[in-house]
């Protein structure tokens, strides 16, 4: 089973500061997938197959990686990326989707 | 306008069985699979298993094998999802979430959730 762990779990920034959140697998995945989820908010696919933003997600976020080591990152951070960010994977056998455990970004 | 509409909030007793639903409206219900996933009280997600309608299939994280049942009515674009002999361990909001077929895509689409506290 694959695991995923995400660094930092929580993270503080400033308006307009440059953000990245790490998700490192415990094997080598293929894509990686990243949702936002704000509180009492159901989550919301932020990022798919790596690096294609879903629509609506402004384009100050990217998300880039491989095998191992992948990373979503904020351009300059604006009060409505306050959030907590999951990454995903998914792998074919068997069939089974995983989630990281989490970062929580806050505004400073 | 895509929707997945699950059922009310939950209160039920330790032992019990729950069974909710996720109605699916705006797209065609078996061009998709549908997710379920957990989310204990201030903890992450977890991925409980999928179904897919068109087949009728089923997958499961093994740790919700017995715990968790899938299944989806085609006839009214329905996922539901039964949890049995519920304990403490239970007490969650659980999210249906879909995906679609022909490519791994990530969860496109989720429904509002479903918390269910278990207590006497």
């Amino acid at each position: 089973e694959i695991v995923l762990t995400q660094s930092p779990t929580t993270i503080a920034a400033s308006p307009g500061e440059k953000v990245t959140i790490t998700c490192r697998a415990s094997s080598s995945v293929s894509y990686m997938y990243w949702y936002q989820q704000k509180s009492g908010a159901s989550p919301k696919l932020w990022i798919y197959d790596t690096s294609k933003l879903a629509s609506g997600v402004p384009n100050r976020f990217s998300g880039s990686g491989s095998g191992t080591s992948y990373s979503l990152t904020i351009n300059t951070m604006e009060t409505e990326d306050a959030a907590t960010y999951y990454c995903q994977q998914w792998s074919s056998t068997p069939p089974t989707w995983t989630f990281g455990g989490g970062t929580k970004l806050e505004l400073k | 306008e895509v929707k997945l509409q699950q059922s009310g909030d939950e209160l039920v007793r330790p032992g019990a069985s729950v069974k909710m639903s996720c109605k699916a409206s705006g797209y065609t219900f078996t061009d998709y699979a549908m997710h379920w996933v957990k989310q204990s009280p201030g903890q992450g997600l977890e991925w409980i298993g999928t179904i897919i309608p068109l087949i009728d299939t089923t997958s499961y994280n093994q740790k919700f094998k017995g715990k968790a049942t899938l299944t989806a009515d085609k006839s009214s674009n329905t996922a539901y999802m039964e949890l049995s002999r519920l304990t403490s361990e239970d007490s969650a909001v659980y999210y249906c979430a879909r995906e679609v077929l022909i490519t791994t895509s990530g969860f496109d689409y989720w429904g509002q959730g479903v918390m269910v506290t278990v207590s006497s």
